[in-house]
C-alpha cells in the first residue's frame, strides 16, 4: 500500500513571501493532519481533518497559514506571508478513522531566508 | 497546556547496549505512543500502549504504560547500528480521543558505536 505523499521534499523561498504544500494521504484514510516540526522538537498539530472538514484548527496561525481539503482527499497547506520562525519541517499524517494512529508522510522541510 | 518530559536528550552508546528512556507527564494520559524518526523521514509508530500498567514488546523493543498514567519508558535490547534515530514519545489525554490530540516528547537523539 502506498504511502502519505507530501511535495516538494525541500522548499527556501524568502521572508514575506508565499508557499504551498501538497499531501496525498494513504488512500481511503477520511482523517488528515498536518503538523509543524521545528528543529529539536516534536511535532506540534496544526489541523486536522474529518473528510473535506475541519475538526482542529486551535493550533493554526490563521492570520497567516491556510490549509483546505477541498474534495476529501488531497490537501493543501499554505504560508502567506512566510516569516523566518516558519522555517519547519511539516509532515502530513492520515488515519482511516479519528481514534486510530496515523502514519506520517516524509514532510516538507522549508527554510524561510 | 499539558507538557512531556523526555529524557535523556541523547544517547551514545556501543552495539549491543541496551538502551532506556523515558517521558514523564504532570497530566494524566490515557495513550501512551513512541515513534522513532530517521533523518528527512516521518515518525514511524513503533508501540502503542492504551491501558494502565501495560507492558508491550516490538521484537528488542519494550515499552511500559506507567501504572500512574503519568509516565511510560522505552527500554531498546542489544542495540544494533540502525537503532540510530530520534525516538519520540507521544501522550494523549481524554477518552477515544484522536491523533489530533497527541502531545510530543522533544524526542531523545540515539548514537550507535559500531
Amino acid at each position: 500500500e502506498a504511502g502519505v505523499a507530501q511535495s516538494p521534499r525541500y522548499k527556501i523561498i524568502e521572508k514575506r513571501q508565499s508557499v504551498a504544500f501538497w499531501c496525498n494521504p494513504i488512500s481511503g484514510h477520511a482523517t488528515l493532519y498536518w503538523y509543524q516540526q521545528i528543529l529539536g522538537q516534536g511535532p506540534k498539530l496544526l489541523i486536522q481533518f474529518q473528510n473535506n472538514g475541519v475538526v482542529d484548527d486551535s493550533q493554526l496561525p490563521k492570520d497567516r497559514f491556510s490549509a483546505e481539503r477541498l474534495k476529501g482527499v488531497d490537501s493543501t497547506l499554505k504560508i502567506q506571508p512566510a516569516k523566518l520562525e516558519d522555517s519547519a519541517v511539516y509532515l502530513c499524517a492520515s488515519s482511516s478513522q479519528p481514534e486510530v494512529e496515523a502514519f506520517f508522510g516524509q514532510g516538507t522541510r522549508l527554510t524561510v531566508v | 497546556g499539558q507538557q512531556l518530559n523526555q529524557s535523556p536528550q541523547s544517547m551514545f552508546i556501543q552495539e549491543g547496549e541496551d538502551v532506556s528512556m523515558n517521558c514523564t507527564s504532570s497530566s494524566i494520559f490515557n495513550t501512551w505512543l513512541w515513534y522513532k524518526q530517521d533523518p528527512g523521514e516521518g515518525p514511524v509508530l513503533l508501540i502503542a500502549l492504551y491501558k494502565a500498567g501495560e507492558l508491550t514488546s516490538n521484537g528488542r523493543l519494550t515499552a511500559q504504560f506507567g501504572i500512574t498514567r503519568k509516565d511510560s519508558f522505552l527500554n531498546i535490547s542489544a542495540s544494533i547500528p540502525s537503532d540510530v534515530g530520534i525516538y519520540f514519545c507521544a501522550g494523549r489525554g481524554g477518552y477515544g480521543g484522536s491523533q489530533g490530540n497527541l502531545i510530543f516528547g522533544k524526542g531523545t537523539k540515539l548514537s550507535v558505536k559500531p
